[in-house]
């Protein structure tokens, strides 16, 4: 059981390229998210899905793309990357229910642009 | 929208000692839940213990413990007997009831723990 795998730890990016965060999780949850965290902000969230085949905007979603065709994986799209993107990503998940459900976060990715 | 504020960007502790990190949030529901996660150097984010609102009395796991304050928008975390390994950033979280997943988190408190 790995919990929540994020892909790739760290990447250099250079402004204009674009780039996939992936994060896959094994426990059939069916809700996912990602948030960024920068420096003195606290975490942030971009995107969100309740299930496959449904996502919905967070607060910072921007300059950012996703989509949930499984329920294992939900990735992250930077079609143009720009500096202010630069920041550690998580990815977390949970099973959707009402109740007291604790996110389970992924190690992080930590994207730098250039 | 609902806010979470900590007002204590570092704190210290000696070891064995107790201290208490502070939090507060703004919310018109009052039906939510609150979260304590801790970040250690690695990145990991480990929740540390949570709160219903609707739970008047305190949520305790192990050393640490929390001090729920729902009149006052309050919600400080107690780490008692701290350890080297409790040093890290401490965020506040805070979530809707209802289904709503979405976390909405302080800034963060990073605690450095002196031998």
């Amino acid at each position: 059981n790995a919990g929540v795998t994020q892909t790739p730890k760290f990447q250099v990016l250079k402004t204009g390229q674009s780039m996939t965060l992936q994060c896959a999780q094994d426990m059939n949850h069916e809700y996912m998210s990602w948030y960024r965290q920068d420096p003195g902000m606290g975490l942030r969230l971009i995107h969100y899905s309740v299930g496959a085949g449904i996502t919905d905007q967070g607060e910072v979603p921007n300059g950012y793309n996703v989509s949930r065709s499984t329920t294992e994986d939900f990735p992250l799209r930077l079609l143009s990357a720009a500096p202010s993107q630069t920041s550690v990503y998580f990815c977390a998940s949970s099973l959707w229910t009402a109740g007291t459900n604790v996110l389970t976060f992924g190690a992080g990715s930590r994207l730098t642009v250039l | 929208a609902q806010t979470v504020t900590q007002s204590q960007p570092e704190m210290s502790v000696q070891e064995a000692e107790t201290v208490t990190l502070s939090c507060t949030y703004d919310t018109s529901e009052s039906d939510y839940y609150l979260f304590w996660y801790k970040q250690p150097p690695s990145r990991q984010m480990i929740l540390v213990i949570r709160q219903e609102a609707y739970k008047q009395q305190n949520a305790t796991e192990n050393r640490f413990s929390v001090n729920f304050q729902k009149a006052a928008k309050s919600f400080s975390l107690k780490i008692s007997d701290s350890q080297l390994g409790d040093a890290a950033m401490y965020f506040c979280a805070y979530r809707e009831a209802g289904g709503s997943e979405k976390l909405v988190f302080g800034k963060g408190t990073k605690l450095t723990v002196n031998p």
